[in-house]
């Protein structure tokens, strides 16, 4: 079965410095890859997807997304951090045959000034 | 902008009674979703629906049924609310039917509470 592991349950960042987000996955073909973002009291919102193409994706709000195979990654990068990213970051994988989202466990993003 | 909208932000219910949580959706999408989101496990898939009058279980069904009469509506039902359905009920919606891989979109949620 596919899984999701994001190993950070919590990552605290200062304002403008620079973000990774890690996600692994499980799985022995190629999924499709999601990162979404959930605000305060929001929904979750898709921050960028990758099907295939590009390894490098490019995604919302100045987010981008790098696919290794051969690590199974798919970690979320942010060149300089704005208080308005602390939020909570979900990753998630569907893979060919099983349409289902299977999401990580998030990891909560704090920014400080 | 697509729109999912769900019927209550908090609810609060007693064990034992029955609860009923509306999602609608405004963009005619084909696929349906239920989640719930605990602390620390993520998002889990609960039902999933394909077409009006379709249903397929997620990874956690026990519990819980759905009912989709129109496309727009999803409804998801706890027959016999417990304190272990105490969470966040997040709703989704996609377009494509079955086999498709497509953005899903996400209500604001339900913080249900059952005492």
């Amino acid at each position: 079965a596919q899984s999701v592991t994001q190993p950070d349950i919590h990552i605290t960042v200062s304002e403008g410095a620079s973000l990774e987000l890690r996600c692994n996955y499980s799985y022995g073909a190629t999924p499709y890859l999601f990162w979404y973002v959930q605000s305060p009291g929001q929904g979750l919102q898709l921050l960028l997807k990758y099907f295939s193409g590009d390894t490098l994706v490019q995604g919302i709000k100045g987010f981008e997304a790098e696919f290794k195979r051969s690590q199974s990654s798919f970690n979320l990068r942010k060149p300089s951090v704005h208080w308005s990213d602390a939020a909570e970051y979900f990753c998630a994988v569907v893979t060919f045959g099983n349409e289902k989202l299977t999401f990580g466990t998030g990891t909560r993003l704090t920014i400080i000034p | 902008d697509v729109k999912v909208t769900q019927s209550s932000r908090y609810l609060v219910k007693r064990t034992g009674e029955k609860v009923f949580l509306e999602c609608v959706q405004d963009m005619d999408h084909e696929n349906m979703f239920w989640y719930r989101q605990d602390p620390g496990l993520g998002l889990r898939l609960i039902y999933f629906s394909y077409d009006v009058k379709m249903k397929e279980k997620g990874d956690i069904p026990e519990g819980y049924s759905v009912s989709r009469e129109k496309k727009e509506r999803f409804s998801l039902i706890l027959e016999s609310a417990s304190t272990n359905q105490t969470s966040m009920y997040l709703c989704a919606s996609s377009f494509g039917g079955e086999g498709s891989y497509n953005e899903q979109f996400f209500g604001p949620g339900t913080r249900l509470t059952v005492l």
